[in-house]
């Protein structure tokens, strides 16, 4: 079965410290990948997506991410977090073709704390 | 602002209502996509359309559910019967050919 597994419910980071923010995938073929960001009342904003190529992908805001095909993951990290960075953080994998349905992760709270 | 509109943004209603969500697209996009997101969980894909057409339903969307897209322009999705396990956030997005953009959603409570 199709599925992305963020084992983080809730993490609480110090301002200006680094952060990662695992994901995992279960997937039959390597997926197109994503990382979105969520604030209280807001949609969902990309902050950075993988396809193809170089497997250190660099988004908004500041973040990367890394695609470990051996380990099934996509973790996500900013080398030093601000508090505007509190928000939920949703991992997610999609189809490699055209429907570019996505399947979510359950999603990781970010605390900053100041 | 993504550029994507729903409305309304909150609906209150009762068990055994109906209600009806719209989404305004990105005017060029071809796709368009609803998803459901529940307290805590991340968004699960209900169904997409590429202009009018509605290539794909989810096992989510019983048959109380039902969405269109007349015209291939603005998609509504309506719920019939609402019981209160359809309380949720009711996201739209839109696609043309790179990424999706999401609206802010509708939230729908069932009392």
């Amino acid at each position: 079965a199709q599925s992305v597994t963020q084992p983080d419910i809730h993490i609480t980071v110090s301002e200006g410290a680094s952060l990662e923010l695992r994901c995992n995938y279960s997937y039959g073929a390597t997926p197109y990948l994503f990382w979105y960001v969520q604030s209280p009342g807001q949609g969902l904003q990309l902050l950075l997506k993988y396809f193809s190529g170089d497997t250190l992908v660099q988004g908004i805001k500041g973040f990367e991410a890394e695609f470990k095909r051996s380990q099934s993951s996509f973790n996500l990290r900013k080398p030093s977090v601000h508090w505007s960075d509190a928000a939920e953080y949703f991992c997610a994998v999609g189809a490699r073709d055209s429907s570019y349905k996505l399947i979510f992760g359950s999603g990781t709270r970010l605390l900053v704390r100041p | 602002d993504t550029g994507v509109s729903q409305n309304p943004r909150h609906k209150i209603t009762k068990r055994g209502q109906n209600v009806t969500f719209r989404c305004d697209p990105i005017s060029e996009h071809n796709r368009l996509y609803w998803y459901r997101q529940t307290l805590g969980q991340g968004p699960e894909f209900l169904t997409y359309f590429q202009n009018e057409a509605q290539l794909e339903k989810s096992r989510l969307l019983s048959d109380r559910f039902s969405a269109e897209r007349p015209k291939g322009s603005f998609s509504t999705l309506e719920i019939q019967r609402t019981e209160q396990g359809d309380s949720a956030m009711y996201l739209c997005a839109t696609r043309d050919t790179g990424e999706l953009f999401f609206g802010e959603g509708s939230r729908l409570t069932v009392l």
